[in-house]
């Protein structure tokens, strides 16, 4: 496997469901995120780990729990989510969190219908 | 607010013209700017970026330009080709607060580029 996977691709999950979303990289980066992207709407930040250490948590609720156990692995755990979450969940990873902003390699996503 | 716009949701061009797609940003502080392709059922992948001291960055086929004082950037693509038909996502950083990592994206233009 080579850039960034992303398991599963499409889940589809009730409301007092618990799931994880998984993401491995494999290009020995150092940051990885999670972003969502909702229908018509543009990719939002949802976190952002740099050395396993969360930098970042913008304002998302706390039904999505964010786990990083090693700069290789993302999880996204999901439980008691709403129908308005259901959307295309992508991670991504970069080199590390730079002056600039280092390139961002996509994962292909997952695509979540919550019932 | 969007602070990230793209303001064409689709834009259709015939194979062997140019192909220019539109992005314009209000926050001032944004000073780097990327351009992604998104092909269906795949993540993002980055195209092309420019920092706010150039106006214009070339790279084979594709070439950004900034307008600063407009804010506003434009990808060209010259000669389209059929493969380039996908979703083009402008996404900028810099923001206040200096999280260079943050990347605030638009909602995407898809390009059609017909044989």
């Amino acid at each position: 496997e080579t850039g960034v996977t992303q398991t599963p691709r499409h889940l589809v999950m009730g409301m007092t469901n618990k799931k994880s979303l998984k993401c491995e990289q494999h290009l020995g980066h150092n940051a990885m995120y999670w972003y969502k992207q909702s229908a018509k709407k543009p990719l939002e930040l949802m976190f952002v780990y740099s050395l396993e250490e969360r930098v970042e948590n913008n304002s998302v609720p706390s039904r999505f729990s964010p786990e990083c156990p090693n700069s290789s692995h993302l999880f996204l755990h999901l439980h008691t989510l709403q129908p308005e979450d259901s959307a295309l969940y992508l991670c991504a990873s970069s080199q590390d969190l730079g002056v600039t902003a280092d390139t961002q390699y996509f994962g292909p996503g997952t695509r979540l219908t919550v019932l | 607010d969007q602070q990230v716009k793209q303001n064409s949701p689709s834009l259709s061009v015939q194979e062997g013209r140019i192909s220019i797609l539109n992005c314009d940003y209000t926050n001032s502080m944004f000073d780097y700017f990327l351009w992604y392709k998104k092909y269906p059922a795949e993540g993002p992948t980055f195209l092309i970026s420019i920092s706010s001291i150039k106006d214009k960055n070339e790279d084979g086929r594709f070439t950004v330009f900034l307008n600063k004082s407009a804010k506003h950037l434009s990808l060209h693509i010259v000669p389209s080709q059929p493969g380039d038909s996908a979703v083009y996502f402008c996404a900028a950083s810099g923001g206040s607060g200096g999280s260079n990592y943050k990347l605030t994206f638009g909602k995407g233009t898809l390009l059609t580029v017909n044989p």
